[in-house]
């Protein structure tokens, strides 16, 4: 079955210091791969998927086919970046996400 | 604003009772999605559907059932609550196709 992994429950990080949370997937084929956020007292939103290769709020990913890693990196964190982040997989020819169990950003001033 | 709304924020419920919660979507949306979410878990997938009165299980369907009778509302219902049910729930919509989902801003369940 289709998995995402999120190694880390929690990451800490200064104000400006790089982040980089870690999502790797299992999947034979080419996955549609998502990021997901979750501030405080928000709903949960998409942040970027692999496929638009855009970046969002400064974020963005990678997908590396090999390590099957879709990577989620920020060069400079900022306090406002702080949330619950979630990975989530899509398999093909269905429409249902799978997610991660997510890694708890924080960021000190 | 497109919305995905969950009728209640919080409720609380006795062991045994059988709990109603409720998503409606003005997107046109044709999937609908129910999730619970558990610290330490993620989100875990319940129940989904990809049309009006059609349905499937997710990963963890036990004690659970669902309901679509028109395509902007999808109601999901435990027959009999039980602590272990106590969790947030998140319902969520999609267009088919385009990826991405809309979430609502959950119903946080409290059985006792």
């Amino acid at each position: 079955a289709q998995r995402v992994t999120q190694p880390e429950k929690l990451l800490s990080v200064f104000k400006g210091a790089p982040v980089e949370l870690k999502c790797n997937y299992s999947y034979s084929g080419s996955p549609e791969l998502f990021w997901y956020v979750q501030y405080s007292r928000q709903r949960l939103q998409l942040l970027l998927r692999h496929i638009s290769r855009e970046s969002i709020k400064g974020f963005t990913a990678d997908l590396n086919k090999g390590e099957t890693s879709f990577h989620l990196k920020k060069p400079f964190a900022q306090e406002e970046d702080s949330a619950m982040y979630y990975c989530a997989t899509s398999p093909l020819s269905t429409d249902k996400l799978i997610f991660g169990t997510g890694t708890r950003l924080q960021v000190f001033p | 604003d497109v919305k995905v709304t969950q009728s209640s924020r919080y409720l609380v419920k006795r062991t045994g009772e059988k709990v109603f919660l409720e998503c409606v979507q003005d997107m046109d949306h044709e999937n609908m999605f129910w999730y619970r979410q558990d610290p330490g878990l993620g989100l875990r997938l319940i129940y989904f559907s990809y049309d009006v009165k059609m349905k499937e299980k997710g990963d963890i369907p036990e004690g659970y059932s669902v309901s679509r009778e028109k395509k902007e509302r999808f109601s999901l219902i435990l027959e009999s609550a039980s602590t272990n049910q106590t969790s947030m729930y998140l319902c969520a919509s999609s267009s088919t196709g385009l990826g991405g989902y809309t979430f609502g801003s959950g119903t946080r369940l409290t059985v006792v």
